[in-house]
């Protein structure tokens, strides 16, 4: 499982937009690249997937740039909601079950 | 809601104490997940069922012994645990061949 690199927080203002950057270096050919959410004393929530290039949903965007060796979750105007902890996961195709989960980045968004 | 939901919410218990967390997916996801989440740490992975069987054991002490009787539940049965185990114990479920995750609310357990 490729090792991810994040920053461990970010400050922003309501109505910003937010790039969070996660490094994988040793990302496999295989490997997907996912963005969970996390409210205090809840439980991570899926927010994105990607493989290579640019993924859009209602929610965010991810920016894979061509050597995948890092990935960047872009949230459009944030609002005070959106105050979690981000994580980064690599895993392997579909399917990938073991769901490694490192300290991820802590947003704090401010009104 | 996730369609994955957790029993107790909140668990306080002693050191000899035996007890149970239930998990129950609506979502007709056929691989089940404990995780443990301590304060301050990463989101650790315990277990692993597909179609009922286990298929994942991250070494987790023999004090915590998971059961899996169909897709749609999990429990996880405790028994001499120690104040170390203390943190929130979150339940998921998936598709098998979606790496899609979905997490219950979590059973915050307080070991005395």
């Amino acid at each position: 499982l490729a090792k991810t690199t994040q920053p461990i927080s970010m400050d922003s203002y309501e109505g910003q937009e937010v790039n969070i950057t996660c490094s994988h270096n040793n990302i496999a050919t295989n490997d997907y690249i996912t963005w969970y959410q996390q409210f205090p004393s809840q439980g991570p929530r899926f927010i994105i997937q990607g493989y290579k290039t640019k993924v859009t949903n209602e929610v965010a965007s991810l920016f894979i740039p061509a050597d995948r060796k890092s990935s960047t979750l872009s949230l459009p105007r944030v609002s005070l909601s959106d105050t979690a902890v981000y994580y980064c996961l690599v895993g392997e195709g579909t399917g990938f079950q073991k769901l490694v989960f490192g300290t991820g980045t802590r947003l704090l968004v401010s009104p | 809601e996730t369609g994955v939901t957790q029993t107790p919410r909140h668990l306080v218990m002693g050191m000899t104490n035996k007890k149970s967390l239930k998990c129950e997916q609506h979502l007709g996801h056929n691989a089940m997940y404990w995780y443990k989440q301590s304060a301050k740490k990463p989101l650790e992975l315990m277990f692993v069922y597909n179609f009922k069987e286990q298929t994942e054991n991250n070494s987790v002490p023999s004090r915590f012994s998971p059961e899996c009787p169909n897709s749609s539940h999990l429990f996880l049965h405790l028994h001499t645990l120690q104040p170390e185990d203390s943190a929130l114990y979150l339940c998921a479920s998936s598709q098998a061949g979606n790496n899609e995750q979905f997490f219950g609310p979590g059973t915050r357990l307080t070991v005395l």
